[in-house]
């Protein structure tokens, strides 16, 4: 199984950027990661991935290191709303994969 | 446009009934996922679709668990003699052939009394 740590909790203040980072030191050459987030009582939503180019959508940015056993998730500005737990995966993409979803982070952002 | 959808919503069921959850993908999306996932815990893989292949069923935790997608669009998770430990919320997933990105529905709330 595609296999990634997290921390299991973090804080941030209202209006800050968040970073969240994630640990995937298995992580093969093709396989892409992948952002996800599920705020309380909702499926989970795609927030970006990227396979090693640091990448930026209009919810986040995503920082992939050089040797690709590592990135961080940053959300410039986090909103009270931004309030959930932040999943990191790791999968080849194409036709025929499955994610396989860790524990993930649970960001709480004080007003 | 329409997200994925679930229904119902929220089903409570005795213990030893059957159930059938029902998940109506994107349309366009060939691959479907199963996930369920028990209160305060990650995400369980249970089964995929992806087109007219066999699906990946490695996920199902016991054969009262079954699950069939029927014309490559609907699919319904099937529960058999349910359990007070199948209580969870069952999520049903589905993506186009060349995204890795997956669209969530907003699950199915599953309560075995």
């Amino acid at each position: 199984d595609a296999k990634t740590t997290q921390p299991p909790s973090m804080d941030c203040a209202e209006g800050r950027a968040a970073n969240l980072p994630c640990n995937h030191s298995t992580i093969s050459g093709n396989e892409y990661v992948y952002w996800y987030r599920q705020i309380h009582s909702q499926g989970p939503q795609y927030i970006i991935h990227g396979l090693k180019n640091n990448e930026t959508n209009e919810m986040a940015s995503l920082i992939i290191t050089e040797d690709r056993k590592s990135s961080t998730l940053i959300l410039p500005h986090a909103t009270l709303r931004d309030t959930a737990v932040y999943y990191c995966i790791f999968n080849s993409g194409g036709s025929n994969y499955k994610l396989t979803f860790g524990k993930g982070t649970l960001l709480t952002v004080n007003p | 446009g329409a997200g994925v959808s679930q229904s119902p919503s929220n089903k409570v069921t005795e213990k030893g009934k059957d159930v059938e959850l029902r998940c109506d993908p994107i349309s366009g999306h060939t691959a479907l996922y199963w996930y369920r996932q028990s209160l305060g815990q990650g995400l369980e893989f249970l089964i995929y679709f992806q087109g007219n292949s066999a699906p990946d069923k490695s996920g199902l935790p016991s054969d009262r668990f079954s699950a069939e997608r029927t014309g490559g669009s609907v699919s319904t998770l099937t529960i058999q003699r349910t359990q007070q430990e199948d209580s969870a919320v069952y999520l049903c997933a589905s993506s186009p052939p060349t995204s890795g990105s997956v669209d969530f529905g907003p699950g199915t709330r599953l309560t075995v009394l």
